[in-house]
């Protein structure tokens, strides 16, 4: 069966530097990885979408890589801010035809200190 | 456009009790997915609603179930609710390529 894993349950950062998250699967191939970000409390909100084709994707200070070989993606935060802190999610899309299913990771809660 | 919005907001309910809870999509999107939000298993893959039919459905028991109306507007109904069933239940509406999520309704099963 499909296995999305996010390997750092928590990531503890200091005020401008970089935070890198990573998102690994296994026994799929996804049409597209999307990355959102969920506060305490709320639901999901979308961030980036990275196609099997694309390398990089970039939004302001986030950058996404995606390396279909290693089966991978980074989520990068530049410059990251005490107002980052939030949880981000990895989600696979594992859309058959029409219908639409994204597969979450468990997550990374992102705590970024001054 | 206002955003998809999810009614109640809270609710607190009982074992064996059966509990509905409504979904609006963003304007003019068609697809209607729910997802089961718990701190041991994430994010989970209930179902998807287009155009009126369930289109995919996740792991789940047959006491959950949904249906979505006309105006695209969902419900998802859990019958006979069982303690493991307390969870943050969202639902996300489809645009192009991405899913834009509701704020939740927090269930809560005593």
């Amino acid at each position: 069966s499909q296995k999305i894993e996010q390997n750092s349950e928590a990531l503890n950062i200091q005020e401008g530097k970089t935070a890198t998250l990573t998102c690994n699967y296994t026994n799929y191939s996804p049409a597209y990885l999307q990355w959102y970000r969920q506060d305490p409390g709320r639901g999901p909100v979308f961030l980036l979408l990275i196609r099997e084709n694309e390398k990089e994707k970039r939004k302001e200070r986030l950058k996404v890589t995606f390396d279909t070989t290693l089966k991978q993606s980074l989520f990068h935060i530049t410059a990251s801010q005490p107002a980052d802190s939030a949880t981000y999610l990895c989600a696979l899309d594992m859309s058959t035809g029409t219908a639409s299913k994204l597969t979450f990771g468990t997550g990374t809660r992102l705590q970024v200190t001054l | 456009k206002a955003g998809v919005t999810q009614t109640p907001r809270y609710l607190i309910k009982t074992r064996g009790q059966q509990v509905t809870l409504s979904c609006s999509p963003i304007s003019g999107h068609r697809s209607v997915s729910w997802y089961q939000q718990t701190p041991g298993q994430g994010l989970q893959f209930l179902f998807e609603y287009f155009s009126e039919t369930q289109r995919n459905k996740g792991n789940f028991p047959g006491r959950f179930s949904g249906r979505q109306f006309s105006n695209s507007r969902s419900e998802m109904n859990v019958s006979t609710l069982e303690l493991g069933d307390s969870a943050l239940y969202l639902c996300a509406s489809k645009g192009a390529d991405t899913q834009y999520f509701g704020p939740g309704t927090r269930l809560t099963v005593l």
